[in-house]
Protein backbone atom coordinates (compact mmCIF):
# COMPACT_ATOMS: atom_id res chain seq x y z
CA UNK A 1 0.00 0.00 0.00
CA UNK A 2 1.79 3.11 -1.21
CA UNK A 3 -0.39 6.07 0.30
CA UNK A 4 0.00 8.97 -1.42
CA UNK A 5 2.77 9.16 -3.79
CA UNK A 6 4.23 12.38 -5.44
CA UNK A 7 6.68 12.86 -8.49
CA UNK A 8 9.15 14.36 -9.23
CA UNK A 9 10.54 14.18 -5.97
CA UNK A 10 13.23 16.88 -6.87
CA UNK A 11 13.23 19.57 -10.30
CA UNK A 12 14.90 23.03 -11.05
CA UNK A 13 13.32 25.32 -13.37
CA UNK A 14 14.08 27.93 -15.04
CA UNK A 15 11.91 31.06 -14.62
CA UNK A 16 9.03 31.11 -16.85
CA UNK A 17 9.31 27.80 -17.49
CA UNK A 18 6.02 25.34 -16.98
CA UNK A 19 5.39 22.24 -15.58
CA UNK A 20 3.10 20.25 -13.61
CA UNK A 21 3.50 17.71 -9.76
CA UNK A 22 1.61 14.92 -9.73
CA UNK A 23 -0.21 13.48 -6.83
CA UNK A 24 -1.13 9.68 -6.58
CA UNK A 25 -3.23 8.11 -4.13
CA UNK A 26 -4.51 4.26 -3.37
CA UNK A 27 -7.06 4.93 -0.05
CA UNK A 28 -9.82 5.87 -2.63
CA UNK A 29 -9.95 9.24 -0.36
CA UNK A 30 -12.30 11.90 -1.48
CA UNK A 31 -10.56 14.82 -0.37
CA UNK A 32 -6.54 16.16 -1.63
CA UNK A 33 -5.14 19.16 -0.71
CA UNK A 34 -1.84 20.43 -2.04
CA UNK A 35 0.39 22.36 0.44
CA UNK A 36 4.33 24.71 0.26
CA UNK A 37 6.39 24.31 2.85
CA UNK A 38 8.90 27.45 3.22
CA UNK A 39 11.48 27.63 6.04
CA UNK A 40 10.33 29.17 9.65
CA UNK A 41 6.51 28.45 8.00
CA UNK A 42 4.03 25.82 8.75
CA UNK A 43 2.19 24.43 5.69
CA UNK A 44 0.07 27.00 3.43
CA UNK A 45 -2.86 26.08 1.39
CA UNK A 46 -2.95 26.33 -2.24
CA UNK A 47 -5.40 24.51 -3.61
CA UNK A 48 -7.84 21.89 -2.76
CA UNK A 49 -10.52 18.92 -3.80
CA UNK A 50 -13.52 17.44 -2.55
CA UNK A 51 -13.96 15.34 -5.61
CA UNK A 52 -13.54 14.01 -8.88
CA UNK A 53 -13.69 16.98 -11.05
CA UNK A 54 -13.98 19.76 -8.05
CA UNK A 55 -11.43 22.45 -7.16
CA UNK A 56 -11.22 25.04 -5.09
CA UNK A 57 -8.69 27.77 -3.72
CA UNK A 58 -6.80 27.91 -0.78
CA UNK A 59 -4.72 30.31 1.37
CA UNK A 60 -2.01 30.90 -1.81
CA UNK A 61 -3.82 30.12 -4.80
CA UNK A 62 -2.24 32.75 -7.28
CA UNK A 63 0.84 31.38 -10.06
CA UNK A 64 -0.76 27.62 -9.84
CA UNK A 65 -3.57 25.59 -10.81
CA UNK A 66 -5.13 22.79 -10.17
CA UNK A 67 -6.96 19.27 -12.12
CA UNK A 68 -8.91 16.70 -10.65
CA UNK A 69 -9.82 14.36 -13.54
CA UNK A 70 -9.49 11.30 -11.49
CA UNK A 71 -10.02 10.27 -8.17
CA UNK A 72 -6.95 9.12 -7.65
CA UNK A 73 -4.55 12.51 -9.19
CA UNK A 74 -4.63 15.94 -8.18
CA UNK A 75 -2.00 17.88 -10.66
CA UNK A 76 -0.84 21.00 -9.61
CA UNK A 77 0.51 23.06 -12.36
CA UNK A 78 2.69 26.15 -12.70
CA UNK A 79 2.29 28.15 -15.55
CA UNK A 80 5.02 30.56 -15.64
CA UNK A 81 7.33 29.40 -12.92
CA UNK A 82 8.82 32.58 -10.73
CA UNK A 83 11.71 32.52 -8.27
CA UNK A 84 9.11 32.98 -5.45
CA UNK A 85 7.61 29.26 -5.95
CA UNK A 86 11.05 27.97 -5.27
CA UNK A 87 9.68 25.46 -2.10
CA UNK A 88 8.93 22.02 -1.11
CA UNK A 89 5.19 21.02 -2.09
CA UNK A 90 2.68 18.61 -0.69
CA UNK A 91 0.36 16.83 -1.14
CA UNK A 92 -2.31 14.81 1.20
CA UNK A 93 -5.34 12.97 1.29
CA UNK A 94 -8.44 12.22 3.52
CA UNK A 95 -11.53 10.49 3.59
CA UNK A 96 -14.98 12.96 3.76
CA UNK A 97 -16.70 11.26 6.36
CA UNK A 98 -16.52 12.56 9.90
CA UNK A 99 -14.45 15.41 10.46
CA UNK A 100 -11.92 13.42 13.13
CA UNK A 101 -9.97 12.22 10.03
CA UNK A 102 -6.48 12.70 9.58
CA UNK A 103 -4.71 13.96 6.59
CA UNK A 104 -2.00 11.43 4.81
CA UNK A 105 0.96 13.23 3.40
CA UNK A 106 3.44 12.32 0.50
CA UNK A 107 7.14 12.97 1.00
CA UNK A 108 7.48 16.09 -1.41
CA UNK A 109 8.49 17.70 -3.98
CA UNK A 110 11.33 19.76 -3.88
CA UNK A 111 11.44 22.75 -6.71
CA UNK A 112 13.93 25.15 -6.77
CA UNK A 113 13.25 28.28 -9.68
CA UNK A 114 16.43 29.76 -11.18
CA UNK B 1 -1.94 33.62 7.05
CA UNK B 2 -1.20 31.38 9.73
CA UNK B 3 -3.78 30.57 12.38
CA UNK B 4 -0.99 29.43 14.82
CA UNK B 5 2.35 29.65 16.61
CA UNK B 6 4.37 27.52 18.32
CA UNK B 7 6.37 28.00 21.37
CA UNK B 8 9.15 26.70 21.87
CA UNK B 9 10.33 27.32 18.41
CA UNK B 10 13.32 24.99 18.86
CA UNK B 11 13.79 22.47 21.77
CA UNK B 12 16.71 20.05 22.74
CA UNK B 13 16.59 17.64 25.35
CA UNK B 14 18.41 14.03 26.71
CA UNK B 15 16.91 11.05 25.80
CA UNK B 16 14.43 9.51 28.81
CA UNK B 17 12.78 13.49 29.12
CA UNK B 18 10.01 14.91 28.63
CA UNK B 19 9.08 17.11 25.88
CA UNK B 20 6.32 20.02 25.85
CA UNK B 21 5.23 21.83 22.84
CA UNK B 22 2.49 24.35 23.00
CA UNK B 23 0.34 25.79 20.30
CA UNK B 24 -2.00 28.81 19.96
CA UNK B 25 -4.38 29.69 17.57
CA UNK B 26 -6.97 32.44 16.65
CA UNK B 27 -10.27 31.27 15.35
CA UNK B 28 -12.78 28.97 16.82
CA UNK B 29 -11.85 25.36 15.30
CA UNK B 30 -13.67 21.91 14.99
CA UNK B 31 -10.25 20.14 16.08
CA UNK B 32 -6.87 20.31 16.81
CA UNK B 33 -4.35 18.18 15.29
CA UNK B 34 -0.43 16.96 15.97
CA UNK B 35 1.40 16.16 12.65
CA UNK B 36 5.35 14.90 13.17
CA UNK B 37 7.58 16.08 10.09
CA UNK B 38 11.28 14.15 9.96
CA UNK B 39 13.93 15.51 8.18
CA UNK B 40 13.25 15.10 4.28
CA UNK B 41 9.69 13.76 4.67
CA UNK B 42 6.02 14.38 4.85
CA UNK B 43 3.57 14.62 7.90
CA UNK B 44 2.51 12.21 9.67
CA UNK B 45 -0.74 12.24 11.53
CA UNK B 46 0.11 11.56 15.53
CA UNK B 47 -3.38 12.67 17.36
CA UNK B 48 -6.14 14.66 17.54
CA UNK B 49 -8.55 16.38 19.92
CA UNK B 50 -11.82 17.70 19.16
CA UNK B 51 -13.21 21.35 20.12
CA UNK B 52 -15.63 19.52 22.91
CA UNK B 53 -12.46 17.32 24.66
CA UNK B 54 -9.68 18.96 27.26
CA UNK B 55 -6.96 16.20 27.02
CA UNK B 56 -6.50 13.06 25.12
CA UNK B 57 -3.83 10.39 25.65
CA UNK B 58 -1.80 8.17 22.65
CA UNK B 59 0.49 5.76 24.09
CA UNK B 60 3.72 8.59 25.07
CA UNK B 61 1.49 11.09 23.82
CA UNK B 62 -0.45 13.80 25.97
CA UNK B 63 -2.24 16.42 24.18
CA UNK B 64 -4.28 19.04 25.57
CA UNK B 65 -6.48 22.36 24.90
CA UNK B 66 -7.85 25.09 26.14
CA UNK B 67 -10.34 26.72 23.69
CA UNK B 68 -11.16 29.60 25.95
CA UNK B 69 -7.33 30.57 25.91
CA UNK B 70 -7.42 29.24 21.92
CA UNK B 71 -4.19 27.06 23.15
CA UNK B 72 -2.84 23.45 23.19
CA UNK B 73 0.00 21.46 24.27
CA UNK B 74 1.47 18.15 23.25
CA UNK B 75 3.50 16.34 25.93
CA UNK B 76 5.93 13.43 25.16
CA UNK B 77 6.86 11.30 27.77
CA UNK B 78 10.25 9.83 28.11
CA UNK B 79 11.58 10.84 24.99
CA UNK B 80 13.63 9.05 22.60
CA UNK B 81 16.13 9.78 20.27
CA UNK B 82 13.93 8.53 17.25
CA UNK B 83 11.56 11.37 18.48
CA UNK B 84 13.61 13.97 16.91
CA UNK B 85 11.60 15.80 14.51
CA UNK B 86 9.89 18.59 13.75
CA UNK B 87 6.34 18.82 15.30
CA UNK B 88 2.98 21.00 13.82
CA UNK B 89 -0.19 21.47 14.98
CA UNK B 90 -2.87 22.22 12.87
CA UNK B 91 -6.18 23.40 13.20
CA UNK B 92 -9.71 22.11 11.48
CA UNK B 93 -12.44 24.42 11.06
CA UNK B 94 -15.33 24.82 7.98
CA UNK B 95 -15.89 22.95 5.00
CA UNK B 96 -13.74 20.10 3.56
CA UNK B 97 -11.92 20.30 7.01
CA UNK B 98 -9.34 22.21 5.97
CA UNK B 99 -6.06 22.63 7.93
CA UNK B 100 -4.36 25.57 9.28
CA UNK B 101 -0.61 24.77 10.85
CA UNK B 102 1.64 26.26 12.84
CA UNK B 103 4.83 27.09 12.55
CA UNK B 104 5.87 24.17 14.01
CA UNK B 105 8.32 23.49 17.35
CA UNK B 106 12.31 21.59 16.22
CA UNK B 107 12.92 18.78 18.91
CA UNK B 108 16.12 16.96 19.50
CA UNK B 109 16.46 14.13 21.23
CA UNK B 110 19.96 13.49 22.40
CA UNK B 111 21.93 10.43 23.72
Amino acid sequence: NAGVTQTPKFRVLKTGQSMTLLCAQDMNHEYMYWYRQDPGMGLRLIHYSVGEGTTAKGEVPDGYNVSRLKKQNFLLGLESAAPSQTSVYFCASRERTGDGQPQHFGDGTRLSIL
Amino acid sequence: SQQGEEDPQALSIQEGENATMNCSYKTSINNLQWYRQNSGRGLVHLILIRSNEREKHSGRLRVTLDTSKKSSSLLITASRAADTASYFCATAAGTASKLTFGTGTRLQVTL
